[in-house]
């Protein structure tokens, strides 16, 4: 099993581009969510989703949009851009019981210029 | 507002115990989790707690206490690869995940 995977690892915006960061996960995972990771702060969920066809939002869900067509993929739209979002992207992965472990994906570091 | 508190690091000793603290303010509660983060490299799974008291695994052990509001990470015999970051994260009644900043632990010889 791959486990979580995504796409790209690095990625160089400029303000008012806008880019798809791609989460898979191969272990029939229902749930699936999207952090943020800033230095000096905790995970900060942007948008998270409990099965195909149902997403909902986080704490910080501004300025990106998520869709779940099928359980392996989920992926995280930047709309437009801006230097607000520089930030290290965390999808992660998990069976959604009260004590399921989430599974995170590598990362994807993130500057918009 | 929701609140997770930690040390923001803290320098131990190779083969020494260290224990490392975490206090939370969160509505509602619906377990804890104790994750570990290498410099550059993604958050994985160490522990989680829901009643109070001690789960031990192994080198490591983390206890609750629902009441106070507080949870510590007790790491043994420790090693030089277990410098990383510590991240907790309470489950709030909403069963949202809640993270602290995290601490980073560094280990000397």
């Amino acid at each position: 099993n791959a486990g979580v995977t995504q796409t790209p690892k690095f990625q160089v915006l400029k303000t008012g581009q806008s880019m798809t960061l791609q989460c898979a996960q191969d272990m029939n995972h229902e749930y699936m969510s999207w952090y943020r990771q800033d230095p000096g702060m905790g995970l900060r969920l942007i948008h998270y989703s409990v099965g195909a066809g149902i997403t909902d939002q986080g704490e910080v869900p501004n300025g990106y949009n998520v869709s779940r067509s099928t359980t392996e993929d989920f992926p995280l739209r930047l709309l437009s851009a801006a230097p607000s979002q520089t930030s290290v992207y965390f999808c992660a992965s998990g069976q959604g019981g009260e004590s399921s472990e989430q599974f995170f994906g590598p990362g994807t570091r993130l500057t918009v210029l | 507002g929701q609140n997770i508190d930690q040390p923001t690091e803290m320098t131990a000793t190779e083969g020494a115990i260290v224990q490392i603290n975490c206090t939370y303010q969160t509505s509602g509660f619906n377990g804890l989790f104790w994750y570990q983060q290498h410099a550059g490299e993604a958050p994985t799974f160490l522990s989680y707690n829901v009643l109070d008291g001690l789960e031990e695994k192994g080198r490591f052990s983390s206890f609750l206490s629902r009441s106070k509001g507080y949870s510590y990470l007790l790491l043994k015999e420790l090693q030089m690869k277990a410098s990383a970051s510590y991240l907790c994260a309470v489950r709030d009644r909403d069963y949202q995940l809640i993270w602290g900043a995290g601490t980073k632990l560094i280990i000397k010889p």
